[in-house]
């Protein structure tokens, strides 16, 4: 019930295409969802984050989308770039005894052929 | 603004050693959490230390131990090590519900 899962497990995307990566919960309590980029030899990064009262958050060519009744985010990024080539981690957080805890996905590992 | 800073960044150990991994949070942040990163297992949460107290624990064996000092450092201490144990370990604080991540200690266990 604390999972997140995160699909596919890689992807190829042609440039200036349109990325899409898929995540699915099932804890409730989850209320905070952030979307993490990491780079060969780096810590994730921070890209995107959304909360559940809100179906749609846009920053630049990243977007995600939200369905609170599915239990479903997904991440769409706009004109692909092969500087987007990275794996992408959804997560989701919540509150468990006063502290947060951040639960992710399995990653997708994402290539932009130039 | 310094980022979250892990030592060593590489580390070769062998089966039944112990060893500590250190991670200083950026400035401010109270809370530090570390994860094990493996390509088969993803992210997964070790602990989280907030005011020198673990506040929060993933399922790992009791090989797995963590401190944080007055100073918000944490170290994170895995005893008897065996080949699984073989990961990226990332630390990451936060002030609020933004984690930041350091870039990871890479440990192989031969």
């Amino acid at each position: 019930q604390q999972q997140v899962k995160q699909s596919p497990q890689s992807l190829i995307v042609q440039k200036g295409g349109i990325s899409i990566i898929n995540c699915a919960y099932e804890n409730t309590a989850f209320d905070y969802f952030p979307w993490y980029q990491q780079f060969p030899g780096k810590g994730p990064a921070l890209l995107i984050a959304i909360r559940p009262d809100v179906s749609e958050k846009k920053e630049g060519r990243f977007t995600i989308s939200f369905n609170k009744s599915a239990k479903q985010f997904s991440l769409h990024i706009m004109d692909s770039q092969p500087g987007d080539s990275a794996t992408y981690f959804c997560a989701a957080d919540y509150i468990i005894q006063g502290a947060q805890k951040l639960v992710f996905g399995q990653g997708t590992r994402l290539t932009i052929n130039p | 603004k310094a980022g979250v800073t892990q030592t060593p960044r590489y580390l070769i150990k062998t089966r039944g050693q112990q060893v500590t991994l250190s991670c200083s949070p950026i400035s401010g942040h109270r809370s530090v959490s570390w994860y094990q990163q493996t390509p088969g297992q993803g992210l997964q949460f070790l602990f989280e230390y907030f005011s020198e107290t673990q506040r929060n624990k993933g399922n790992f064996p009791g090989r797995f131990s963590g401190r944080q000092f007055s100073n918000s450092r944490s170290e994170m201490n895995v005893s008897t090590l065996e080949l699984g144990d073989s990961a990226l370990y990332l630390c990451a604080s936060s002030v609020g519900t933004e984690a930041f991540f350091g870039q990871g200690t890479r440990l192989t266990v031969v």
